[in-house]
């Protein structure tokens, strides 16, 4: 079974465009998680999407948003990017996901963003 | 505020010692999940508990749901074992997942 895929792997953008970044999840999990990871901040929760809905979210400001589509692949997008969203986004799928997390996430190889 | 505080932060071992991570969290939990990430940034997850002890190999991990606190114990640890292994927990409310700031393990051969 593939895993996780995530696109494109490595990004570079200038203050104030918008990026979109891909995440494909494993065939048959329905649950999409995204995180960014920073050195500063360490891996935070961004939020969380099941049967195309949001369904939980973390502490972002509102120019991080995402989506998912009918075949569980999700898209999340930054708009009027500033110089600390350089970081590495990570998504992660599971069959259910929830609130509660109480499954085991499957990571794809994360999106390092650069922000000049 | 850390709801997930991890210690040590870096912890450098000789190979074949045995290696303990600990992880103390504030909120009431779900589950806890142990992961580990290599240099480059992939991320593997070790171990998912909500109760007692999980054993996958050489890795051991242990819960107190009482005490609030977890533990990652490598057996015989080898240079591969080399990497950021992160304690995260999923609160029983709201709609967060909150993350220590890892522990970074160097095993030198």
């Amino acid at each position: 079974k593939a895993g996780v895929t995530q696109t494109p792997r490595y990004l570079i953008k200038t203050r104030g465009q918008q990026v979109t970044l891909s995440c494909s999840p494993i065939s048959g999990h329905r649950s999409v998680s995204w995180y960014q990871q920073t050195p500063g901040q360490g891996l935070q929760f961004l939020f969380e999407y099941f049967s195309e809905t949001q369904r939980n979210k973390g502490n972002f400001p509102g120019r991080f948003s995402g989506r998912q589509f009918s075949n569980s692949r999700s898209e999340m997008n930054v708009s009027t990017l500033e110089l600390g969203d350089s970081a590495l986004y990570l998504c992660a799928s599971s069959l259910r996901g929830g609130p509660t997390y109480q499954e085991t996430q499957y990571f794809g190889p994360g999106t390092r963003l650069l922000v000049l | 505020k850390n709801e997930v505080e991890q210690s040590p932060q870096n912890l450098t071992a000789q190979e074949g010692e045995f290696i303990t991570i600990n992880c103390s969290y504030s909120v009431g939990i779900s589950a806890l999940h142990w992961l580990q990430q290599h240099p480059g940034g992939g991320i593997v997850s070790l171990f998912m508990l909500s109760s007692g002890k999980k054993k996958h190999g050489r890795l051991i991990a242990t819960i107190n749901i009482q005490e609030k606190h977890s533990s990652l114990h490598i057996t015989a640890s080898h240079p591969r074992d080399s990497a950021v292994y992160i304690c995260a927990v999923s609160p029983n409310t709201g709609n967060q997942f909150y993350f220590g700031t890892g522990t970074s393990l160097t095993v030198i051969p």
